[in-house]
């Protein structure tokens, strides 16, 4: 497997405009994570799936940040519309069962100018 | 992704020696405790975890010490290598199956 995959890698957009994060997670694992990391914050999380349904979302910023999981094998966070703030490296990362170890993809280095 | 930079506590330790990096939580009710680690440019990766009623873990090269009393955890690792560079991450994981991080310490290898 290759692994948790992220993309795009790098995303630099004006503020204002939509911004479209995705991931395809580790097949067979039924959990999904969305972080952020920002050098004030650190590593955040901000909404939480298991069999492809949200189970908690209370660490999404605002109502600006969306998320979806239309089915096991794809993700999107969507950002709209984007602010300066949002700046940072968003992480998916995936998990089988009640395990501890979850699997991060390479992250999303999105820059709001 | 870069871990994150200026605001982090960073742990100097020489090549050979043993390396302990420390972790405070607040929250009683995790039922497993982990550690990550974040190397430069990439994603956080699974070292060892520890469940909730045990106080000990050693793995390869590296020990988890849980003291529920003072809801403290650390991360021994021993002989450090110059590829044990990298910032390191607590987490927690509650019953509810939610993985939460706590601060990172950065390790950083003197030769």
């Amino acid at each position: 497997d290759a692994g948790v995959i992220q993309s795009p890698r790098h995303e630099v957009t004006e503020m204002g405009q939509e911004v479209t994060l995705r991931c395809k997670p580790i097949s067979g694992h039924n959990s999904l994570f969305w972080y952020r990391q920002t050098m004030m914050r650190g590593l955040e999380l901000l909404i939480y799936f298991n069999n492809n349904v949200p189970i908690d979302d209370s660490g999404m910023p605002e109502d600006r940040f969306s998320a979806k999981m239309p089915n096991a094998s794809f993700s999107t966070l969507k950002i709209q519309p984007s602010e300066p703030r949002d700046s940072a490296v968003y992480f998916c990362a995936s998990k089988h069962g009640v395990g501890t170890e979850a699997f991060f993809g390479q992250g999303t280095r999105l820059t709001v100018v | 992704g870069e871990s994150v930079g200026l605001h982090l506590p960073t742990l100097s330790v020489q090549e050979g020696d043993n390396s302990i990096i420390n972790c405070a939580y607040s929250n009683s009710a995790s039922d497993y405790f982990i550690w990550y680690k974040q190397e430069s440019g990439k994603g956080p990766q699974f070292i060892i975890d520890i469940r909730s009623n045990m106080d000990k873990r050693q793995g390869q090269r590296v020990t988890v010490l849980l003291n529920k009393t003072v809801k403290h955890l650390s991360l021994q690792i021993a002989a450090t290598q110059p590829g044990d560079s990298a910032v390191y991450f607590c987490a927690e994981r509650g019953r509810d199956d939610k993985i939460i991080f706590g601060k990172g310490t950065r390790l950083h290898i003197l030769p």
